[in-house]
């Protein structure tokens, strides 16, 4: 009954400092997506993915790194974390049957503070 | 590129009232998806209602329904009954269909935050 399970929950970063937040889906789901809350501005797309090896750039994609080397994992990679990136992230997953039609089911976020 | 506007950055109810929340969207697609999410204070995201661009029956769900309008491009979502448990942030979203090409995912609303008063 897991879906969605992203990992770690709450990260504190210094400026410069990387870090790699997780995402693991066990519905078989093709797509995979992360996106970033901030407070008055939704949900936007940073990076996705229709399968694995393949990914794509959304919205906001400066300043991260994605991998989709397994089916069921979504990695989001921040190389060198500055203020800015501080947020709640959100990871996704849908399936596809020939047409992009479901919901997207998510993750429980990860809150990310850079100092 | 699809944009999606929710007007209203809070609300407020009365419990067991009835409150409408509104959405607009911008699309030059005539297929496509509208979803209602809430977002309590534990942070998790859970899809409320759906509809689907091409039925004009609108959706409902229990004590939640929509009013689509396709042609004004309006996607209102109404709860009747409100309670407590209503509470929290409310996101209009839209999904094309056609993948990639950054049409890809879910382009969400600033969301509404929604006020049950007992």
């Amino acid at each position: 009954n897991a879906g969605v399970t992203q990992t770690p929950k709450f990260r504190v970063l210094k400026t410069g400092q990387s870090m790699t937040l997780l995402c693991a889906q066990d519905m078989n789901h093709e797509y995979m997506y992360w996106y970033r809350q901030d407070p008055g501005m939704g949900l936007r797309l940073i990076h996705y993915s229709v399968g694995e090896g393949t990914t794509a750039k959304g919205e906001v994609p400066d300043g991260y790194n994605v991998s989709r080397l397994k089916k069921q994992n979504f990695l989001l990679g921040l190389e060198s974390a500055a203020p800015s990136q501080t947020s709640v992230y959100f990871c996704a997953s849908s399936a596809y049957s020939g047409r992009v039609t479901g919901e997207l089911f998510f993750g429980e976020g990860s809150r990310l503070t850079v100092l | 590129a699809q944009t999606v506007t929710q007007s209203q950055p809070e609300m407020s109810v009365q419990e067991a009232e009835t409150v409408t929340l509104s959405c607009t969207y911008d699309t030059s697609e005539s297929d496509y998806y509208l979803f209602w999410y809430k977002q309590p204070p534990s942070r998790q995201m859970i899809l409320v209602i759906r509809q689907e661009a091409y039925k004009q029956q609108n959706a409902t769900e229990n004590r939640f329904s929509v009013n689509f309008q396709k042609a004004a491009k309006s996607f209102s979502l109404k709860i009747s009954d409100s309670q407590l448990g209503d509470a929290a942030m409310y996101f209009c979203a839209y999904r094309s269909p056609y993948s990639g090409g950054g049409a890809d995912g879910l382009t969400f609303g600033k969301g509404t935050h929604l006020i049950i008063q007992p």
